[in-house]
């Protein structure tokens, strides 16, 4: 799997928008970016994913550089509840078989008041 | 909006035991997987499972491990004889395609203690 590059921590203020960057110089042309965080004592839940445009759903939205080497996760407001540890992962299309996710060290995003 | 259940959400055994940790995945999933925490450390890939069949394992899934879905909705991860370094957080996972553009949904996992 293609590697990732994320910053081990990062701050946010409540009701600020936070953007999460990954870098993936790597990346291949039927990689798929996802991302998905991890809440104190939860598991792994789902964020948002995207190939080469931009995405945007109820959680959150994706920013994908135009050269895919990189992409930036945006949380509009942040919450409390927002506070975890944000991963993107690398998934390959190409076979149309890939399976497991990869997990790295993430981010962990605090949100103070 | 249904979710993925894993029981028990604290199990205690001892070293050398059997173990089974169970999990209902999505009902109408197809896909389902197992990863696990070590406490500080990254999430890892175990094992997935299709069609009653075991898709890919990781170097980890030794012949310890063992997974099977003994009815139309349990998926259970067995390890025969526990070691302490399988103290660990246990995460079930499903998803109704395998494809890599569709996300998986993980339960809350369980915390596995080997005394």
């Amino acid at each position: 799997d293609a590697k990732t590059t994320q910053p081990n921590s990062m701050e946010s203020n409540e009701e600020e928008p936070v953007h999460l960057p990954c870098n993936h110089s790597t990346i291949s042309g039927t990689d798929y970016i996802h991302w998905y965080r991890q809440l104190p004592s939860q598991g792994p839940e789902y964020v948002i994913h995207g190939l080469t445009s931009n995405v945007n759903n109820r959680m959150a939205s994706l920013a994908i550089a135009e050269d895919r080497k990189s992409s930036t996760l945006i949380l509009h407001r942040a919450t409390l509840r927002d506070a975890a540890v944000y991963y993107c992962i690398l998934r390959d299309g190409g076979s149309g078989t890939a399976s497991k996710l990869t997990f790295g060290t993430g981010t962990r995003l605090q949100v103070t008041l | 909006e249904p979710e993925v259940t894993q029981t028990p959400s604290h199990q205690v055994t001892q070293m050398g035991q059997e173990v089974i940790l169970r999990c209902v995945p999505i009902s109408n999933h197809l896909y389902f997987y197992w990863y696990r925490q070590i406490l500080g450390q990254k999430v890892e890939f175990l094992v997935s499972f299709y069609n009653n069949e075991i898709s890919e394992k990781s170097e980890i899934f030794d012949d310890q491990f063992s997974v099977e879905r003994p009815d139309g909705s349990n998926f259970t991860l067995k390890i025969r004889s526990t070691k302490l370094e399988d103290s660990a957080m246990y995460f079930c996972a499903s998803s109704g395609q395998l494809l890599s553009n569709q996300p998986q949904h993980f339960g809350d996992g369980t915390r596995l203690s080997i005394l």
